[in-house]
C-alpha cells in the first residue's frame, strides 16, 4: 500500500477562491481524520470519519470549512471563501478500527498559502 | 474534552546526552499514548505508543513511561544523536468503542548539536 495519498502537496491560492484538498486513506482503515498544523496551535483535529460518516466536526473553525467522504476511499476538506489566516498545512491521516487502539497514518500534508 | 500539554517547547541537546519529553492529560479515561516524530518538511510518523496497562516501553534508545494515577507520560531517548533532531508530539486517545480521536500535544522542537 502506498500509505495515505494527499493532493494537492502545495496550493496557493488568492484570498476569497475555493480551496479543495483531497484525501485517499490506506484500504481497510475505517477511520479517516483531517488535521491541521500551524507554528502557533501546533496539530489541530478538525474533523474525523467513521466509516465514511463525520463523528466529530467540533473542530472545524467556521463554516467556511467543510468535509466529505463519499466512499471508503477519498475524502475532501474545502474552504469556501478562503482566508490568509487558512495558511496552514492541512494534514490527512487513518486508522484501522479504534478498539485496537492502533497508528494513525499521516499523509504527506498539504502546504496552502492563501495570499 | 481530553487536554494534552506537552513541556518543553524546545530542547537543545549535546550529541550523546539524553533528552526528557514530559506531557499530560486531562481524561482520566485516556487508555492509548503514542508519540510521533516529525522531521523537518515531513509527515508526523509513530516512534513508541504506550497503552494504560503498562508503565514503561523500550524500543532501543527510546522509552516511555506511564504514570495514570498522576495522569503523565513522558519520552526519553538515550545517546542522542544528530537524526534525533525533530518535532516531537506526544497524543492521548480512549476508545469508547465507537469513537477515537487523538489529542495531541503542542510539540516538542529537540535539537542535537554536535
Amino acid at each position: 500500500d502506498a500509505g495515505v495519498i494527499q493532493s494537492p502537496r502545495h496550493e496557493v491560492t488568492e484570498m476569497g477562491q475555493e480551496v479543495t484538498l483531497r484525501c485517499k486513506p490506506i484500504s481497510g482503515h475505517d477511520y479517516l481524520f483531517w488535521y491541521r498544523q500551524t507554528m502557533m496551535r501546533g496539530l489541530e483535529l478538525l474533523i474525523y470519519f467513521n466509516n465514511n460518516v463525520p463523528i466529530d466536526d467540533s473542530g472545524m473553525p467556521e463554516d467556511r470549512f467543510s468535509a466529505k467522504m463519499p466512499n471508503a476511499s477519498f475524502s475532501t476538506l474545502k474552504i469556501q471563501p478562503s482566508e490568509p489566516r487558512d495558511s496552514a498545512v492541512y494534514f490527512c491521516a487513518s486508522s484501522l478500527v479504534p478498539h485496537m487502539n492502533t497508528e494513525a497514518f499521516f499523509g504527506q500534508g498539504t502546504r496552502l498559502t492563501v495570499v | 474534552g481530553e487536554n494534552v500539554e506537552q513541556h518543553p517547547s524546545t530542547l537543545s541537546v549535546q550529541e550523546g546526552d539524553s533528552a526528557v519529553i514530559k506531557c499530560t492529560y486531562s481524561d482520566s479515561a485516556s487508555n492509548y499514548f503514542p508519540w510521533y516524530k516529525q522531521e523537518l518538511g515531513k509527515r508526523p510518523q509513530l516512534i513508541i505508543d504506550i497503552r494504560s496497562n503498562v508503565g514503561e516501553k523500550k524500543d532501543q534508545r527510546i522509552a516511555v513511561t506511564l504514570n495514570k494515577t498522576a495522569k503523565h507520560f513522558s519520552l526519553h531517548i538515550t545517546e542522542t544523536q544528530p537524526e534525533d533532531s525533530a518535532v516531537y508530539f506526544c497524543a492521548a486517545s480512549r476508545d469508547t468503542g465507537t469513537a477515537s480521536k487523538l489529542t495531541f500535544g503542542t510539540g516538542t522542537r529537540l535539537q542535537v548539536t554536535l
